[in-house]
């Protein structure tokens, strides 16, 4: 029974270029959560979907930063126009269920450098 | 603003003994709280969970939580150094749309 799996594990972008993270849910999740984290600092909620929807955007940067979790395929969390503050671990989260009794299990990261 | 607090250590414990850690937290309807564990450059590990009030048993991690003080702890007993990491404590939003994470604690566990 894979687990929550995110690719890349690594990436690096210049100033000014497109990073596209991908999350793919535990078997029977249909809740996913994308979280960042800086160096020495907690996990920031950014967004909270379910399958084709949004449901909770409130962590999410007004501009430049979108998500989506198509009917079929990853959760996609997209940052345009990169700049060296989007510098980070990238994590996302997959739930069965949605809070309030939702365990949520984490993929191994994406970590973003922007040169 | 709804916060999750802990006290970021680094709290040093010898081996076999027990390590308390401990979090605060300010929404009074939260009804669900989880520890996660996060060893350095790794994504969190989910340890504990817990939405009753009192304790939660599991193997050498207990949780205890009192939802009147608006409190909960994790109990880790038989300390062993794999056990140093930091641990995360996360309580859900009581609008029900997400977890908000403590900024952790740092465990030591010396030999």
């Amino acid at each position: 029974n894979a687990g929550v799996m995110q690719n890349p594990r690594h990436l690096v972008r210049r100033r000014g270029q497109e990073a596209r993270l991908r999350c793919s849910p535990m078997k029977g999740h249909s809740h996913v959560y994308w979280y960042r984290q800086l160096p020495e600092e907690g996990l920031k909620f950014m967004v909270y979907l379910q399958k084709e929807n949004i449901i909770d955007e409130s962590g999410m940067p007004k501009e430049r930063f979108s998500a989506e979790f198509p009917k079929e395929g990853p959760s996609i969390l997209r940052i345009q126009q990169v700049v060296r503050g989007d510098s980070a671990a990238y994590f996302c989260a997959s739930s069965p269920r949605g809070l309030p009794y939702n365990e949520q299990f984490f993929g191994p990261g994406t970590r973003l450098t922007v040169l | 603003q709804k916060e999750v607090e802990q006290n970021s250590g680094p709290l040093s414990v010898p081996e076999g003994a027990i390590a308390s850690l401990n979090c605060t937290y300010s929404d009074r309807g939260s009804q669900s709280f989880f520890w996660y564990r996060q060893y350095s450059g790794k994504s969190p590990e989910l340890i504990m969970f817990i939405y009753s009030n009192g304790d939660k048993e599991d193997g050498r991690f207990t949780a205890q939580l009192n939802k009147a003080s608006q409190y909960v702890s994790l109990l880790i007993r038989d300390s062993q150094p794999s056990d140093s990491a930091t641990y995360l404590c996360a309580v859900g939003d009581s609008s029900a749309s997400k977890i908000i994470f403590g900024s952790g604690t740092r465990l030591s566990i010396r030999p």
